[in-house]
């Protein structure tokens, strides 16, 4: 069965840091991309970071650059966020996806997030 | 940043109506749209590609259409399981943005 199970989650003061991984299961890993989309309480989903399946690119979204790093372990299946200088509107639920990475005829890429984790619970607060 | 606007933010709708959710680009995106379904407490679903390529197993009442900066989501005939928060994606350009969100209610 194709599976993402997140883990690493909790209550971090502002300014902490937290590791959340991501285990996958039930398909080549190292040929796909990963992403992380967090969703804060009761707002909309914000993409986070993405990383290519050889883990040799990544992007961030503006407002985590300098303080999330997305990485990966192709040996043993795992996505990783390291997140330091943590602040209050990091709050959120955080999933990681499987980029299924569509191309089509004419060559061009598409971001298809076919399989989703069930999201782990950051809370930033004192 | 690309922004994505969806509209409207939320509708309230019957079973068997067909509903229309659309999302603009402050840019053009050429069709690097996606659509997602998020039902309560339950992780995205991916429902549509490409602005119009269908999920493997997606029921086909759903559809997208468009190209540039306008794309829409229809539901031909709204289902009790379709009540749920509706999302677009761009993948034109890092970072990648979702719309807010339009939230189907049952009327």
């Amino acid at each position: 069965e194709v599976q993402l199970v997140e883990s690493g989650g909790g209550l971090v003061q502002p300014g902490g840091s937290l590791r959340l991984s991501c285990a996958a299961s039930g398909f080549t890993f190292n040929t796909y991309w990963m992403t992380w989309v967090r969703q804060a309480p009761g707002k909309g989903l914000e993409w986070v970071a993405n990383i290519k399946g050889d883990g040799s690119k990544n992007n961030y979204l503006d407002s985590v650059k300098g303080r999330f790093t997305i990485s990966r372990d192709n040996a043993i299946n795992a996505l990783y966020l390291q997140m330091t200088s943590l602040r209050a509107e990091d709050t959120a639920v955080y999933y990681c996806a499987r980029d299924l990475n569509y191309r089509d005829r004419s060559g061009a890429f598409y971001d298809v997030f076919d399989i989703w984790g069930q999201g782990t619970v950051v809370t930033v607060s004192s | 940043a690309i922004q994505m606007t969806q509209s409207p933010s939320s509708l309230s709708a019957s079973v068997g109506d067909r509903v229309t959710i659309t999302c603009r680009a402050s840019q053009g995106i050429r069709n690097d749209l996606g659509w997602y379904q998020q039902r309560p407490g339950k992780a995205p679903n991916l429902l549509i590609y490409a602005s119009s390529i269908l999920q493997s197993g997606v029921p086909s009442r759903f559809s997208g259409s468009g190209s540039g900066t306008d794309f829409t989501l229809t539901i031909s005939s709204l289902q009790p399981e379709d009540f749920a928060v509706y999302y677009c994606l761009q993948d034109y350009s890092n970072p990648r943005t979702f719309g807010q969100g339009t939230k189907v209610e049952i009327k």
